[in-house]
């Protein structure tokens, strides 16, 4: 199994929801990721976690928190989200953080603030 | 040919030719580099990578050159089909770090 699952595939949300998205990966992997991309942008990187510790927070607004609850899994939960917030919500996984080690990405989560 | 947009820069090319998309980056100290193809409503997918201790490596049907003098990276696909339509993205690396920077990405536009 070399996939990662990402739910849902799409969510439209008001500005006052909170709703999470999920993300598991059964490779064995123990560094995953949250990136975000824009239309016709890469993707950014917003959190890094490795062995289920969060290693890389890049300057990302609290209304995203991310939670690791064991090495499968990761979530993105969101509260008070601005429509500028809406984007592709990717997430990956690699067997370790040396910079060699070969990203997994999901299919993603488009998310729609109104 | 090739045509740089406000938003993402495209290349066409006809089914069966070779195509060549470019990258440049900024960081000396980068020492890996990969190519990610993003298909449309997909995420990345990892086409092929090169240390900097090479200047070439080949894959099938793609191959990676790299130039560390001027910080420039290339992807060569040959012959190519019109499943390669997509947008490709060069990122890098430095020792020591686990995070890639993606550059702007290509869109690549093949048609039969």
């Amino acid at each position: 199994d070399t996939e990662v699952t990402q739910t849902p595939k799409h969510l439209v949300m008001g500005m006052t929801n909170k709703k999470s998205l999920k993300c598991e990966q059964h490779m064995g992997h123990r560094a995953m990721y949250w990136y975000k991309q824009k239309a016709k942008k890469p993707p950014e990187l917003m959190f890094v976690y490795s062995y289920e510790k969060l290693s890389i927070n890049e300057s990302v607004p609290s209304r995203f928190s991310p939670e690791c609850p064991n090495s499968s899994l990761l979530n993105l939960h969101l509260h008070a989200l601005q429509p500028e917030d809406s984007a592709l919500y990717l997430c990956a996984s690699s067997r370790g953080t040396l910079n060699t080690d070969q990203l997994f990405f999901g299919s993603g989560t488009q998310l729609s603030v109104l | 040919g090739e045509s740089v947009g406000l938003h993402l820069p495209t290349l066409s090319v006809q089914e069966g030719d070779n195509s060549i998309i470019n990258c440049a980056y900024s960081n000396s100290a980068s020492d890996y580099f990969i190519w990610y193809k993003q298909e449309s409503g997909k995420g990345p997918q990892f086409i092929i990578d090169i240390r900097s201790n090479m200047d070439k490596r080949q894959g099938q049907r793609v191959t990676v050159l790299l130039n560390k003098t001027v910080k420039h990276l290339s992807l060569q696909i040959a012959a190519t089909q019109p499943g390669d339509s997509a947008v490709y993205f060069c990122a890098e690396s430095a020792s020591g770090y686990s995070t890639l920077t993606f550059g702007k990405g290509t869109m690549l536009l093949v048609s039969p």
